[in-house]
């Protein structure tokens, strides 16, 4: 069945530091791909997403190439903010346009002034 | 409302009672999910609806979950005989065609079985 891997956590980076948080999955067919993040005290929200090979999907900074040859979807940041700080999780949609998603276990990111 | 709403936000029991958890989705949403999030685990999905409709239960763990939607909007989780090892965060999310796929969430409900 379909699963999400994602890297073990937690992460603590400095202000300004490069992140990337790691997530492959398996999957039939050719699933979307996608990052949710959860910051304190708040419901889960999407950050980016992919729906086929070689997209790239971007926001707030942070973006993720869909490598269908690693079956990767790696979430990279070039400078993290304080603001940052939330627990990122990694899913894939495998089935129709309102299927489930399937979750990674997510991983908790602390940003330091 | 302008989001997904759940009731209540925590809910504290004991082992062998029955439990409702209820979900508001955001206005003319057709697809509503719910989930189940243990402490350091990622969101596991539980049932989806499509409109009054389960589209999808597998991932409801035993008979003794079941979930409703009758009139295509609110839904209501249910565990009877509830056991220590449902207390998680249940998360609740809607969405819609026009949404592209991305899925709203609540901030879920906190039960805590004795």
């Amino acid at each position: 069945g379909d699963s999400v891997t994602q890297m073990e956590g937690p992460v603590t980076l400095s202000e300004e530091a490069f992140l990337t948080i790691n997530c492959t999955y398996t999957a039939t067919g050719y699933p979307s791909l996608f990052w949710y993040v959860q910051y304190p005290g708040e419901g889960l929200q999407l950050l980016l997403k992919a729906t086929k090979a070689d997209d790239k999907g971007s926001n707030k900074g942070f973006e993720a190439t869909y490598r269908k040859e690693t079956t990767s979807f790696h979430l990279e940041k070039g400078s993290v903010q304080v603001s940052d700080s939330a627990v990122y999780f990694c899913a894939l949609r495998s089935g129709g346009a309102n299927s489930k998603l399937t979750f990674g276990k997510g991983i908790t990111l602390s940003v330091r002034p | 409302g302008a989001g997904v709403s759940q009731t209540p936000s925590n809910k504290v029991t004991e082992k062998g009672k029955y439990v409702e958890l209820r979900c508001d989705p955001i206005s003319g949403h057709t697809a509503l999910y719910w989930y189940r999030q243990s402490l350091g685990q990622g969101p596991e999905f539980l049932i989806y609806f499509q409109g009054t409709g389960a589209a999808d239960d597998s991932g409801l763990p035993n008979d003794r979950f079941f979930a409703v939607r009758p009139e295509g909007s609110v839904s209501t989780l249910k565990i009877q005989r509830t056991e220590r090892g449902d207390s998680a965060v249940y998360l609740c999310a809607s969405s819609n065609e026009l949404a592209n796929g991305e899925l709203f969430f609540g901030e879920g409900s906190r039960l805590t079985v004795l």
